[in-house]
């Protein structure tokens, strides 16, 4: 079975800073999809970033950026120039190929100060 | 575009009752998928229908069952409900049959169930 570990309960970082959010995985699978969700106060869940295992470039939305080691199998997001609306809990979450059930870490707190 | 409908958003029950949550997926989605998320924790795959028949099945309790109907709309349903069992409930879907090997999973919005 696959699990996923988010090492960091709660984050903090100034308005336009960076940060980054770690999380590692254990899977036998050779491929699979990654995944960043956020999820607001409003509970709803938002998907932020997908990473493909069989692709070595990292994937980067707009200020959202990872750093995928395969290897390590370690899965970090980047939150460059961070807005208010950055708060929110964050999950990491994995995903085998034939594509069924995300199994999610147990997330990370982010808080944004202005 | 349309999204996932979740129906209702809140749910108030008293221990033992029970507790009917709906699902209607994105128009053209073959496949739901119901999580559940206790207060403070991550969301827990339940179970999962594709065009119809159950795919997968997670951590569901036997007083749980859900079904896909025809229309592709999905039903949990609850019995002899607990105090554990409040948890925002989330619905997902995705089109599997087209999505190839990638099918993102799109979830609505979901519903709090609080048990007295």
């Amino acid at each position: 079975a696959q699990t996923v570990t988010q090492s960091q309960p709660e984050m903090s970082v100034q308005e336009a800073e960076t940060v980054t959010l770690s999380c590692t995985y254990d899977t036998s699978e050779n491929n699979y999809y990654l995944f960043w969700y956020k999820q607001p106060p409003s509970r709803q869940m938002i998907l932020v970033i997908r990473q493909e295992a069989y692709k070595q470039q990292n994937a980067t939305e707009n200020r959202f950026s990872v750093n995928f080691q395969k290897a390590a199998k370690s899965f970090s997001l980047k939150i460059s120039d961070s807005q208010l609306g950055d708060t929110a809990m964050y999950f990491c979450a994995f995903m085998s190929l034939d594509g069924n059930k995300l199994v999610f870490g147990a997330g990370t707190i982010l808080r944004v100060k202005s | 575009a349309a999204g996932v409908i979740q129906s209702p958003r809140h749910l108030i029950k008293e221990k033992r009752e029970t507790a009917t949550l709906k699902c209607y997926p994105i128009p053209r989605h073959d496949t739901v998928y119901w999580y559940q998320q206790g207060p403070g924790q991550d969301p827990q795959f339940l179970i999962s229908f594709y065009e119809k028949m159950q795919s997968d099945k997670g951590s569901i309790p036997d007083r749980f069952s859900a079904q896909q109907f025809s229309d592709y709309h999905s039903e949990l349903n609850m019995s002899s409900l607990e105090l554990g069992d409040s948890a925002l409930y989330f619905c997902a879907s995705s089109d599997r049959t087209s999505g190839g090997a990638y099918n993102e999973q799109f979830f609505g919005p979901g519903t709090r169930l609080t048990v007295l």
